[in-house]
Order: structure tokens, then sequence, then C-alpha cells
């Protein structure tokens, strides 16, 4: 597609279940980042791939929180048994790796109730 | 540690006067500085960023940014504001040797007003 495409766009679900949430990144593109934006908080680093490197995970908040990426294509970001703390909207971003300016999805926007 | 700070919560301007927002940053080595806008229920769209070169850079929109080594700045200015430019826009830095993450200010409420 011609930009960063997220799935699904709004999740509400119930404190203590798992969630998923799909990135699909622009095509070449061979960075993917996620990034986590509360509300008053600005954006929160959470993890990063860069190909078949090993991934930057050190802005993940807790061992509740993974992600997984096949190749330089899509990236799932999973967070088990959720906690209300968790609602937040989830950007993905994806960029080539030379310049450096990346390329945002319109967001996940998880509600735990 | 690598960080951004965007001291203003808000800022208003009457449309057709000159607009600022301020960033600061701190980085270990020379920096990366970017700024970002966010529309209300939008992903965030690129505006411009500074890498290396001349410290004046200008991006979409009208928009552009001075960077001063001295004062550990990067704030975005436009000559004169749109009330469409009414929006949230974020600064962020990373080190040139510091991995590709970029960490972003906590944002700066733009309103622009007829």
């Amino acid at each position: 597609g011609a930009g960063v495409s997220q799935s699904p766009s709004n999740k509400v679900t119930e404190k203590g279940k798992d969630v998923e949430l799909r990135c699909d990144p622009i095509s070449g593109h061979t960075a993917l980042y996620w990034y986590r934006q509360s509300l008053g908080q600005g954006l929160e680093f959470l993890i990063y791939f860069q190909g078949n490197s090993a991934p930057d995970k050190s802005g993940l908040p807790s061992d509740r929180f993974s992600a997984e990426r096949t190749g330089e294509s899509v990236s799932t970001l999973t967070i088990q048994r959720t906690q209300q703390e968790d609602s937040a909207v989830y950007l993905c971003a994806s960029s080539t790796m030379n310049t450096g300016e990346l390329f945002f999805g319109e967001g996940s926007r998880l509600t735990v109730l | 540690a690598q960080s951004v700070a965007q001291p203003e919560d808000q800022v208003n301007v009457a449309e057709g006067n000159p607009l600022t927002v301020k960033c600061t940053y701190s980085v270990s080595g020379n920096p990366y500085l970017f700024w970002y806008v966010q529309y209300p229920n939008r992903g965030l769209q690129f505006l411009l960023k500074y890498i290396t070169g001349d410290n004046l850079v200008k991006g979409s929109y009208g928009f552009e940014a001075e960077f001063n080594k001295s004062q550990t700045s990067f704030h975005l200015k436009k000559p004169s504001a749109l009330v469409s430019d009414s929006a949230l826009y974020f600064c962020a830095v990373r080190g040139a040797n510091s991995g590709y993450a970029l960490n972003f200010g906590k944002g700066t409420s733009l309103l622009v007003t007829p």
C-alpha cells in the first residue's frame, strides 16, 4: 500500500484479556517502530526492528508486551493480560535506514475496561 | 541518554502572525532533529529534519526550523500562521551514533485563531 497500515483502528477489551495489534509497513522500508501515545505523555518508544537484526526491545514497559516481525513485512504487537494503564494509542512507523524519517500509521486505539 | 523538551503545552497565535514552537534537546554526539505534526485523530506527519549542513531547515507547509548548537535548540517557526496550522506538534531527536529510535517530546498544541 501507499502508507503504513494499522489494524484494528479501535479495540475495546476487558482487563486481563490478550490483544494483538497489527502493522503493515511501507513496502521496501527496512525499519519498523512501535510507539505508544498516552494523553499528555507524548510518544513512548516501545520497540524497533531493522531487517534481520535483533530488535531493540529497550522500550517495552513489561514482559506482558512483545512484538514480532517476519522479515521486512508485517509486525504484530501483543499485550498479554491487559491492564487499564495499557489504554493508549499504539502507533507504528516505518522508514528506510538512511533518512531517519519515520512514516507513521494512524494508530490503534486500545481501551481496557 | 537522549531527550527532548518542549516547554510549552500550548501556543496561541492569531492568524497572519508569526509563530514559534520551542524545542530543546539533549544527546550525546551530533543530533538528528525532527519535527512532526499530528492533526486530530490522525497519525503523525513529517514536517522537516536537520541532519547536517545549513542551520536553517525548510519543510512542508511553509514551516522552518533553526538548529542552534550552542543553545541545543531546534525551534519550529512560520512567518504567517494559518488557522489550518492548528494541531499538535512534536519535536524528536536521536544521536547520530545511538541507534535509530527517535525520542519524542510531549508535544505542543498550537491554536491559531481567526
